[in-house]
């Protein structure tokens, strides 16, 4: 079956970055493309971008544009997603969530990581 | 950017009472439309894609309708597992983007 394992949660200051990996595995990763959804808390979500695992090519929400960057490693079917310049409001759960092909619906997700700017 | 209006925000009712959502796009999203149950601590499900299409395995009192600019999403008779938020999203291949969200609540 589809599973997407993240990575644990992290406590940051402002200022730095984070990086957080989502491991696949039950399908073929190079398939479907892989987007990031945040959510703050007590809030809805809010879509991040995505990356194509087999090309590498990523699409970014404006707002993110500049501090949010998407990798894969094809390897070990894991894509990652790091954002720098950490604010505050960047307190949220982050998601992992794969796509359906090249559609922007997602069909399986991560179990989500926190990440906490505190300083 | 298309946005996505969902009402109510929150509403209250009775096991085995039906229960509809409405979601309103700015503009036409034609049938691209997906629905999402979020449980509290839990990631996203998704429920119903293409505004209509229910995914294997989501219990069959979940529908939804609608094209354009107006969605519902019905529950034709409310458990008590159905206490969650609802999140519609529109999406095609470029983007796509979510409502605020419909918490639901059992009396």
């Amino acid at each position: 079956q589809v599973q997407l394992v993240q990575s644990g949660a992290e406590v940051k200051k402002p200022g730095a970055s984070v990086k957080v990996s989502c491991m696949t595995s039950g399908y073929t990763f190079t398939g479907y493309y892989m987007h990031w959804v945040r959510q703050a808390p007590g809030q809805g979500l809010e879509w991040m971008g995505r990356i194509n695992p087999n090309s590498g090519d990523t699409h970014s929400a404006q707002k993110f544009q500049g501090r949010v960057t998407f990798t894969r490693d094809t390897s070990i079917n894991t894509a990652y997603m790091e954002l720098s310049s950490l604010r505050f409001e960047d307190t949220a759960v982050y998601y992992c969530a794969r796509g359906y092909g090249s559609w922007y619906y997602l069909e399986h997700w991560g179990q989500g990581t926190l990440v906490t700017v505190s300083s | 950017d298309i946005q996505m209006t969902q009402s109510p925000s929150t509403l209250s009712a009775s096991v085995g009472d039906s229960v509809t959502i409405t979601c309103r796009a700015s503009q036409s999203v034609s049938v691209w439309l997906a629905w999402y149950q979020q449980r509290p601590g839990k990631a996203p499900q998704l429920l119903i894609q293409k505004a209509s299409s229910l995914e294997s395995g989501v219990p069959s009192r979940f529908s939804g309708s609608g094209s354009g600019t107006d969605f519902t999403l019905t529950i034709s008779s409310l458990q008590p597992e159905d206490s969650a938020t609802y999140y519609c999203q529109h999406y095609n291949s470029f983007s796509c983007g979510f409502g605020q969200g419909t918490k639901v609540e059992i009396k």
